[in-house]
Protein backbone atom coordinates (compact mmCIF):
# COMPACT_ATOMS: atom_id res chain seq x y z
CA UNK A 1 0.00 0.00 0.00
CA UNK A 2 1.65 3.35 -0.93
CA UNK A 3 -0.16 6.24 1.28
CA UNK A 4 0.74 10.11 0.02
CA UNK A 5 0.73 13.03 1.71
CA UNK A 6 -2.06 15.73 1.05
CA UNK A 7 -3.04 18.49 -1.38
CA UNK A 8 -0.56 21.27 -1.76
CA UNK A 9 -1.11 24.81 -3.39
CA UNK A 10 2.29 26.88 -3.82
CA UNK A 11 2.75 29.75 -5.52
CA UNK A 12 5.31 30.33 -8.40
CA UNK A 13 8.81 30.21 -7.63
CA UNK A 14 8.31 27.84 -4.47
CA UNK A 15 9.28 24.79 -3.75
CA UNK A 16 7.21 21.66 -3.18
CA UNK A 17 7.88 18.40 -1.30
CA UNK A 18 5.20 15.36 -1.46
CA UNK A 19 5.84 12.35 0.58
CA UNK A 20 4.49 8.40 -0.18
CA UNK A 21 4.61 5.97 2.87
CA UNK A 22 4.91 2.55 1.92
CA UNK A 23 3.83 -0.65 3.66
CA UNK A 24 3.31 -4.55 3.20
CA UNK A 25 6.12 -5.08 1.07
CA UNK A 26 9.98 -4.74 1.64
CA UNK A 27 10.41 -1.23 0.92
CA UNK A 28 14.06 -1.51 0.21
CA UNK A 29 13.49 -4.22 -2.49
CA UNK A 30 11.18 -2.36 -5.27
CA UNK A 31 12.15 0.75 -7.09
CA UNK A 32 10.10 3.79 -6.80
CA UNK A 33 8.51 6.14 -9.54
CA UNK A 34 6.89 9.07 -9.47
CA UNK A 35 4.39 10.20 -12.69
CA UNK A 36 2.14 13.21 -12.54
CA UNK A 37 -1.12 13.85 -14.59
CA UNK A 38 -2.75 17.31 -15.60
CA UNK A 39 -5.99 18.53 -15.92
CA UNK A 40 -5.32 17.29 -20.03
CA UNK A 41 -4.90 13.87 -18.58
CA UNK A 42 -1.64 12.87 -19.88
CA UNK A 43 0.73 10.99 -17.60
CA UNK A 44 3.97 12.07 -17.18
CA UNK A 45 6.97 10.27 -16.14
CA UNK A 46 8.83 12.51 -13.44
CA UNK A 47 11.90 9.85 -12.21
CA UNK A 48 12.74 6.66 -10.37
CA UNK A 49 14.21 5.97 -7.01
CA UNK A 50 16.09 2.90 -5.42
CA UNK A 51 15.57 2.78 -2.30
CA UNK A 52 18.30 0.72 -1.38
CA UNK A 53 21.14 3.71 -1.23
CA UNK A 54 18.98 6.49 -2.43
CA UNK A 55 20.26 6.90 -6.55
CA UNK A 56 17.84 8.39 -8.56
CA UNK A 57 16.96 9.20 -12.42
CA UNK A 58 15.54 12.28 -13.02
CA UNK A 59 13.69 12.49 -16.70
CA UNK A 60 15.53 15.22 -18.78
CA UNK A 61 12.72 17.61 -18.53
CA UNK A 62 13.37 17.61 -14.87
CA UNK A 63 16.69 17.73 -14.19
CA UNK A 64 17.96 20.19 -12.07
CA UNK A 65 14.32 21.20 -10.41
CA UNK A 66 13.00 18.00 -8.97
CA UNK A 67 15.19 15.77 -6.34
CA UNK A 68 13.85 12.22 -5.10
CA UNK A 69 14.80 11.38 -1.23
CA UNK A 70 13.97 8.04 0.82
CA UNK A 71 13.76 7.09 4.53
CA UNK A 72 13.93 3.61 4.96
CA UNK A 73 13.34 4.07 8.91
CA UNK A 74 9.51 5.33 7.41
CA UNK A 75 9.49 3.25 4.48
CA UNK A 76 8.88 6.80 3.10
CA UNK A 77 10.16 8.07 -0.64
CA UNK A 78 9.92 11.92 -1.03
CA UNK A 79 9.73 13.84 -4.13
CA UNK A 80 10.32 17.80 -3.91
CA UNK A 81 9.78 19.97 -6.98
CA UNK A 82 11.54 23.40 -7.16
CA UNK A 83 11.19 26.55 -8.82
CA UNK A 84 7.50 25.89 -9.42
CA UNK A 85 5.36 27.32 -12.50
CA UNK A 86 1.92 27.08 -13.75
CA UNK A 87 2.13 24.15 -15.54
CA UNK A 88 3.50 22.10 -12.57
CA UNK A 89 0.21 22.40 -11.52
CA UNK A 90 -0.80 18.23 -11.44
CA UNK A 91 -2.23 15.18 -9.58
CA UNK A 92 1.38 13.95 -8.32
CA UNK A 93 1.81 9.96 -8.22
CA UNK A 94 3.55 7.90 -6.54
CA UNK A 95 4.63 4.10 -7.95
CA UNK A 96 6.42 0.75 -7.37
CA UNK A 97 8.26 -0.75 -9.56
CA UNK A 98 6.91 -2.00 -11.80
CA UNK A 99 4.17 0.31 -11.43
CA UNK A 100 2.16 -2.12 -10.10
CA UNK A 101 0.70 -0.41 -7.16
CA UNK A 102 -0.16 3.61 -6.95
CA UNK A 103 -0.39 6.18 -4.42
CA UNK A 104 -3.57 7.39 -4.49
CA UNK A 105 -2.50 10.84 -6.04
CA UNK A 106 -1.38 14.15 -4.44
CA UNK A 107 -3.16 17.16 -6.35
CA UNK A 108 -0.20 20.11 -6.30
CA UNK A 109 -1.89 23.75 -7.17
CA UNK A 110 0.38 26.05 -8.22
CA UNK A 111 -1.08 29.31 -8.75
CA UNK A 112 -0.52 33.72 -7.77
CA UNK B 1 12.99 11.45 -27.87
CA UNK B 2 10.36 8.15 -27.64
CA UNK B 3 6.60 8.32 -28.60
CA UNK B 4 3.20 6.50 -28.28
CA UNK B 5 0.36 7.68 -30.12
CA UNK B 6 -3.43 6.40 -28.68
CA UNK B 7 -5.79 7.55 -30.36
CA UNK B 8 -7.93 10.08 -27.98
CA UNK B 9 -11.28 7.95 -27.82
CA UNK B 10 -12.90 4.48 -28.97
CA UNK B 11 -16.57 3.66 -28.74
CA UNK B 12 -18.19 0.09 -28.41
CA UNK B 13 -21.47 -1.29 -28.33
CA UNK B 14 -22.10 -3.43 -25.08
CA UNK B 15 -21.58 -6.52 -25.44
CA UNK B 16 -18.85 -6.06 -28.36
CA UNK B 17 -14.91 -5.66 -28.64
CA UNK B 18 -13.32 -2.43 -28.22
CA UNK B 19 -9.65 -2.62 -29.62
CA UNK B 20 -7.24 0.75 -28.96
CA UNK B 21 -4.20 1.50 -30.58
CA UNK B 22 -0.51 2.38 -29.03
CA UNK B 23 1.54 3.67 -31.97
CA UNK B 24 5.10 3.89 -32.10
CA UNK B 25 8.58 3.35 -33.92
CA UNK B 26 9.37 -0.48 -33.51
CA UNK B 27 7.48 -0.53 -31.03
CA UNK B 28 6.61 -4.36 -31.13
CA UNK B 29 10.70 -4.90 -30.03
CA UNK B 30 10.18 -3.24 -26.48
CA UNK B 31 7.79 -4.84 -24.06
CA UNK B 32 4.26 -2.69 -23.87
CA UNK B 33 2.28 -2.05 -20.29
CA UNK B 34 -1.31 -1.18 -20.36
CA UNK B 35 -2.94 0.76 -17.39
CA UNK B 36 -6.96 1.21 -16.65
CA UNK B 37 -7.92 4.38 -15.01
CA UNK B 38 -11.27 5.16 -13.53
CA UNK B 39 -12.44 8.78 -12.73
CA UNK B 40 -10.88 9.96 -9.32
CA UNK B 41 -8.52 7.23 -9.00
CA UNK B 42 -4.71 6.46 -9.77
CA UNK B 43 -4.10 4.66 -12.90
CA UNK B 44 -3.99 0.57 -12.39
CA UNK B 45 -1.82 -2.03 -14.10
CA UNK B 46 -4.25 -4.43 -16.67
CA UNK B 47 -1.76 -6.03 -19.14
CA UNK B 48 2.07 -6.11 -18.50
CA UNK B 49 5.05 -7.74 -21.02
CA UNK B 50 2.88 -7.26 -23.90
CA UNK B 51 0.13 -9.96 -23.39
CA UNK B 52 0.07 -10.71 -19.58
CA UNK B 53 -2.39 -10.22 -17.60
CA UNK B 54 -2.40 -8.86 -13.84
CA UNK B 55 -3.97 -11.19 -11.37
CA UNK B 56 -7.77 -10.71 -11.24
CA UNK B 57 -7.94 -9.41 -15.14
CA UNK B 58 -10.56 -10.85 -16.85
CA UNK B 59 -10.18 -12.97 -20.23
CA UNK B 60 -12.14 -10.42 -21.89
CA UNK B 61 -8.66 -8.24 -21.66
CA UNK B 62 -6.23 -9.25 -24.07
CA UNK B 63 -3.27 -7.19 -26.04
CA UNK B 64 -0.69 -7.85 -28.92
CA UNK B 65 2.09 -6.11 -30.49
CA UNK B 66 3.66 -6.50 -33.41
CA UNK B 67 5.51 -3.91 -35.92
CA UNK B 68 4.85 -0.66 -34.96
CA UNK B 69 1.45 -0.88 -33.08
CA UNK B 70 0.72 -2.89 -29.97
CA UNK B 71 -3.23 -3.22 -29.32
CA UNK B 72 -5.59 -3.66 -26.22
CA UNK B 73 -8.66 -5.55 -27.03
CA UNK B 74 -11.24 -5.99 -24.50
CA UNK B 75 -14.03 -8.25 -25.73
CA UNK B 76 -18.02 -8.54 -24.71
CA UNK B 77 -17.46 -4.53 -23.16
CA UNK B 78 -19.33 -3.80 -20.40
CA UNK B 79 -20.53 -0.66 -18.70
CA UNK B 80 -18.03 -1.02 -16.45
CA UNK B 81 -14.87 -0.95 -18.44
CA UNK B 82 -15.56 2.65 -19.30
CA UNK B 83 -12.33 3.70 -18.43
CA UNK B 84 -9.28 5.50 -20.10
CA UNK B 85 -6.76 3.33 -20.90
CA UNK B 86 -3.03 4.14 -21.32
CA UNK B 87 -0.20 2.02 -22.86
CA UNK B 88 3.22 2.50 -21.54
CA UNK B 89 6.88 1.48 -22.31
CA UNK B 90 10.50 1.92 -21.30
CA UNK B 91 12.60 4.03 -23.03
CA UNK B 92 16.43 2.67 -22.15
CA UNK B 93 17.72 5.63 -24.68
CA UNK B 94 16.32 8.70 -22.19
CA UNK B 95 16.20 6.60 -19.79
CA UNK B 96 12.50 6.32 -18.46
CA UNK B 97 9.14 5.42 -18.73
CA UNK B 98 6.87 6.64 -21.66
CA UNK B 99 3.13 6.63 -21.62
CA UNK B 100 0.71 6.92 -24.76
CA UNK B 101 -1.80 10.25 -24.15
CA UNK B 102 -4.44 7.45 -23.55
CA UNK B 103 -7.49 6.71 -24.77
CA UNK B 104 -11.04 7.31 -23.38
CA UNK B 105 -13.61 4.41 -23.84
CA UNK B 106 -17.05 4.36 -23.86
CA UNK B 107 -19.70 2.00 -24.17
CA UNK B 108 -22.55 2.38 -25.78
Amino acid sequence: QLVQSGAEVRKPGASVRVSCKASGYTFTNHFMHWVRQDSGQGLEWLGIINPRGGRAVYAKNFQGRLTMTTDTSRTTVYMELKSLRADDTAVYFCAVDPFDYWGQGTPVTVSS
Amino acid sequence: SYELTQPHSVSVALGQTATISCGGRDIGSKSVHWYRQMPGQAPALVIYNNTERLSGIPERFSASNSGNTATLSVSGAQDGDEAAYYCQVWDSKAPGAVFGGGTKLTVL
